[in-house]
């Protein structure tokens, strides 16, 4: 079955460049996604990429994906203290699948 | 810009009764979701619906759980007899090419 794995933690300083990883282990994946979950609050979609790119960009968000690894990150630059929050990478196999998603990786960031 | 809205925010219920988590789903989307996570935990599927009826299920949605679009609008989850560990925040999603998900509904089983 699918499984998507991340790290459980990050601690960065403002200003600083983040970046969070996540490996997943169904070849057949085509969409990963990255969501973020403040305290308290539901899941916000940040950013997405389908499998057939390598790097998609927006704004202080950078995506960048291995399939070779299925190895996914998502680069924060200048992160704010407003970034604190839990980051999940999640897999879909096609548009209207269900998503599975990894454990969530909980930043700190730190004036 | 459009949302998923869900109510309640916070449901508190006894062990053994029924709770009916509503959703209010975007409204030209077409594929309806309920996700579960229990505290610490990771996000887990229980159930997609498309066109009236469900597309798929995870082994987590047994017959306890149902899933209903009763009047058009509204997205409804019923759990028929609640279990403690029952006990997590419910998330409703929707899609247009990607999901956007409601701001959850915390149940609390006592």
């Amino acid at each position: 079955g699918e499984d998507v794995e991340q790290s459980l933690f990050l601690s960065v300083r403002e200003g600083d460049s983040s970046v969070i990883n996540c490996t997943y282990t169904d070849s057949s994946s085509t969409y990963l996604y990255w969501y973020k979950q403040e305290p308290g609050a539901g899941l916000q979609l940040l950013t997405y990429i389908f499998s057939n790119m390598d790097m998609k960009q927006d704004q202080r968000l950078t995506v960048l994906l291995n399939k070779k690894d299925k190895h996914l990150s998502l680069r924060i630059a200048d992160t704010q203290t407003g970034d604190s929050a839990i980051y999940f990478c999640a897999e879909s196999k096609a548009a209207g699948n269900k998503l599975t998603f990894g454990g969530g990786t909980r930043v700190l960031v730190k004036p | 810009e459009p949302e998923v809205t869900q109510t309640p925010s916070h449901q508190v219920t006894q062990m053994g009764q029924e709770v009916i988590l509503r959703c209010v789903p975007i409204s030209n989307h077409l594929y309806f979701y309920w996700y579960r996570q229990i505290l610490g935990q990771k996000v887990e599927f229980l159930v997609s619906f498309y066109n009236n009826e469900i597309s798929e299920k995870s082994e987590i949605f047994d017959d306890q759980f149902s899933v209903e679009r009763p009047d058009g609008s509204n997205f409804t989850l019923k759990i028929r007899s609640t279990k403690l560990e029952d006990s997590a925040m419910y998330f409703c999603a929707t899609i247009s090419g990607e999901q956007f998900f409601g701001p959850g509904t915390r149940l609390t089983v006592l």
